[in-house]
């Protein structure tokens, strides 16, 4: 079955430091792959998606991805976190119905 | 005009209370879903609308839900007989033609005491 891991549930880092968020996923075939944000009483925002060609993708934010199919990954990066981006973040995969199969999610705590 | 937007933002009822929850999703965008975010099982799938073509209820946890979709367009979520374990955040997307890009809307949260 189709499924999308997030090893990490919580992650804290320093302001400035560099992040990278896990994402593992389980598909027959290449997957189409997502990357959301959600801040505190906030809906879903896209960051980043993959569907095929360059394995690294640039998202928004500052936000950037690579896809590595030997390792079934699709890590979410950052040179320098800011303290407006701790919140929670998902990592999907597209499911037979166009649907979305997320992650369990990485709460991100950023220290000043 | 704006995104995706979702009523009511919060909704309190009493155990065994039928809800209706409303998505308006972006105009011309013909895919629409529902999905579920609750602490215990994170971000679930409950259905999905395409166009005019029957929907895919293969998300839908009991009976108790269903959903409907007008003209297309405007969405209902509708919870008969509430239980504690509905209680949940309620996301609406929806996604435009030929794409698998999805906007979601801010949710409904839902508290059945």
């Amino acid at each position: 079955a189709q499924s999308v891991t997030q090893p990490d549930i919580h992650i804290t880092v320093s302001e400035g430091a560099s992040l990278e968020l896990r994402c593992n996923y389980s598909y027959g075939a290449t997957p189409y792959l997502f990357w959301y944000v959600q801040s505190p009483g906030q809906g879903l925002q896209l960051l980043l998606k993959y569907f095929s060609g360059d394995t690294l993708v640039q998202g928004i934010k500052g936000f950037e991805a690579e896809f590595k199919r030997s390792q079934s990954s699709f890590n979410l990066r950052k040179p320098s976190v800011h303290w407006s981006d701790a919140a929670e973040y998902f990592c999907a995969g597209r499911g037979s119905q166009g649907n979305l199969i997320f992650g369990k999610g990485t709460k991100l705590s950023v220290k000043p | 005009g704006a995104g995706v937007s979702q009523s009511p933002s919060n909704k309190v009822t009493e155990k065994g209370k039928d809800v209706e929850l409303r998505c308006d999703p972006i105009s011309g965008h013909t895919a629409l879903y529902w999905y579920r975010q609750s602490l215990g099982q994170g971000l679930e799938f409950l259905i999905y609308f395409q166009g005019n073509s029957a929907p895919d209820k293969s998300g839908l946890p009991s009976d108790r839900f269903s959903a409907e979709r007008t003209g297309g367009s405007v969405s209902t979520l509708t919870i008969q007989r509430t239980q504690q374990e509905d209680s949940a955040v309620y996301l609406c997307a929806d996604a435009g033609v030929g794409t698998d890009t999805q906007y979601f809307g801010p949710g409904t949260r839902l508290t059945v005491l």
